[in-house]
Parts: C-alpha cells; sequence; structure tokens
C-alpha cells in the first residue's frame, strides 16, 4: 500500500524568503505524485502533479517540486514567499487507475511580514 | 457547474441522529471522490464512483457509512447512527476520468460535529 510522509508538521518563514516542504512517498512503482494546498474555507486546490516526463514540475503561484525516484521525495519549493502562502499544504500519491489519493497529514505554513 | 459543491457547509447533529451530505460534481466529470478529514490530519480515502457504479468502498469506516450516485451526477454520503468519532470535514472530489494522472478536484467540504 502507498503511503506519504510530510516530516514537517509547521514551518514559519519570513516573506521573500525561500522555501521547501519535504514529501516522502512508499509505493512500489512510478507514482502519480501531487501537491496540493488548502486555505482557511476553502477547499484544497491543486498546486502541481507529476506522473511522467521531465522531473521538475512547474506549478502554479510560482511553485515548483522535483521527483526524486533515488530518495522517494517529491519535495515542494518555492524562490520567494509571499504572505498570502500561508496555508496548508499536502502532498499526496495515487497509483494507477481509479486513483484514490493517499495524503500526508500536511504541513501548516505561517509567513512572517 | 464551474467547480465542486457541497452541502451544507456546517452540520451539527446529536449522537445517534442520521445525517446525509450532498455533493454536486463539475458537470462533465465521470468520477467522483469521498473522503473523510479528522482534525490535524490529510484526508483519507472513502469510496468513489465511476458514473453511478460504486466499484470501490473499502475506506468506509463501517456499515453506517454509505454512499450513492443513482444518476451519475450528484452524490450523497449517509451516516447512521452517527457518532462522537464521525465528526470529521467530509470532502467530495470529481475528476473527468479514472486515470491516474487525472487531476482530482476537490469541494470545500462539509464540516460535520457530532455532540
Amino acid at each position: 500500500a502507498q503511503s506519504v510522509t510530510q516530516p514537517d508538521i509547521h514551518i514559519t518563514v519570513s516573506e521573500g524568503a525561500s522555501l521547501e516542504l519535504r514529501c516522502n512517498y512508499s509505493y512500489g512503482a512510478t507514482p502519480y505524485l501531487f501537491w496540493y494546498v488548502q486555505s482557511p474555507g476553502q477547499g484544497l486546490q491543486l498546486l502541481l502533479k507529476y506522473f511522467s516526463g521531465d522531473t521538475l514540475v512547474q506549478g502554479i503561484k510560482g511553485f515548483e517540486a522535483e521527483f526524486k525516484r533515488s530518495q522517494s521525495s517529491f519535495n515542494l519549493r518555492k524562490p520567494s514567499v509571499h504572505w498570502s502562502d500561508a496555508a496548508e499544504y499536502f502532498c499526496a500519491v495515487g497509483a494507477g487507475t481509479a486513483s484514490k489519493l493517499t495524503f500526508g497529514t500536511g504541513t501548516r505554513l505561517q509567513v512572517t511580514l | 457547474g464551474a467547480g465542486v459543491s457541497q452541502s451544507p457547509r456546517y452540520k451539527v447533529t446529536k449522537r445517534g441522529q442520521d445525517v446525509t451530505l450532498r455533493c454536486d460534481p463539475i458537470s462533465s466529470h465521470a468520477t467522483l471522490y469521498w473522503y473523510q478529514q479528522a482534525l490535524g490530519q490529510g484526508p483519507e480515502f472513502l469510496t468513489y464512483f465511476n458514473y453511478e457504479a460504486q466499484p470501490d468502498k473499502s475506506g468506509l469506516p463501517s456499515d453506517r457509512f454509505s454512499a450513492e450516485r443513482p444518476e451519475g451526477s450528484i452524490s450523497t454520503l449517509t451516516i447512521q447512527r452517527t457518532e462522537q468519532r464521525d465528526s470529521a470535514m467530509y470532502r467530495c472530489a470529481s475528476s473527468a476520468g479514472l486515470a491516474g494522472s487525472d487531476t482530482q478536484y476537490f469541494g470545500p467540504g462539509t464540516r460535520l460535529t457530532v455532540l
């Protein structure tokens, strides 16, 4: 069965600083990997996804993530964080057809001005 | 519709009551998922539909939970004889198809509180 680990429960960064959120997954074959963001009162919004091809994936809002098979990781990055990026971020893995997603426990990002 | 909608947004009920939650997916989407998200956790899969068929119920916690999608569009999730441990955010998502790469679009969720 697939699983996802997000080791950081809570991260605080200053506005303008760079950001990296960690995600490690467990799955036997090539996974489908997703990053979602959850803002208060909002649904989960897809930031980016990886399922094949280039291992560096660009997403919305200036986010990117890199798939590293050797490390079973799919870390999310942003060069310069904005105050509006404060939210909870979830990494998820899916597999094959009818891909029910398995989510990590999330990382809450706080941005200080 | 333009996005996935869910109703009600908040539901407070007493232990032992039945509740029904509704999901209205993106109109062109064949596949619909239900997830349960406890406080401080990520969403956990409950069940999914491909049109009106329900091939996988493996995530439903007990037989008190049931879901249907009779016409392949709107879906309902019913919890009978609610218990306090059922308190959670219930999220619905829809996708265009069954491919693993198909994006799941999530609704705002229904926050269920069982007193």
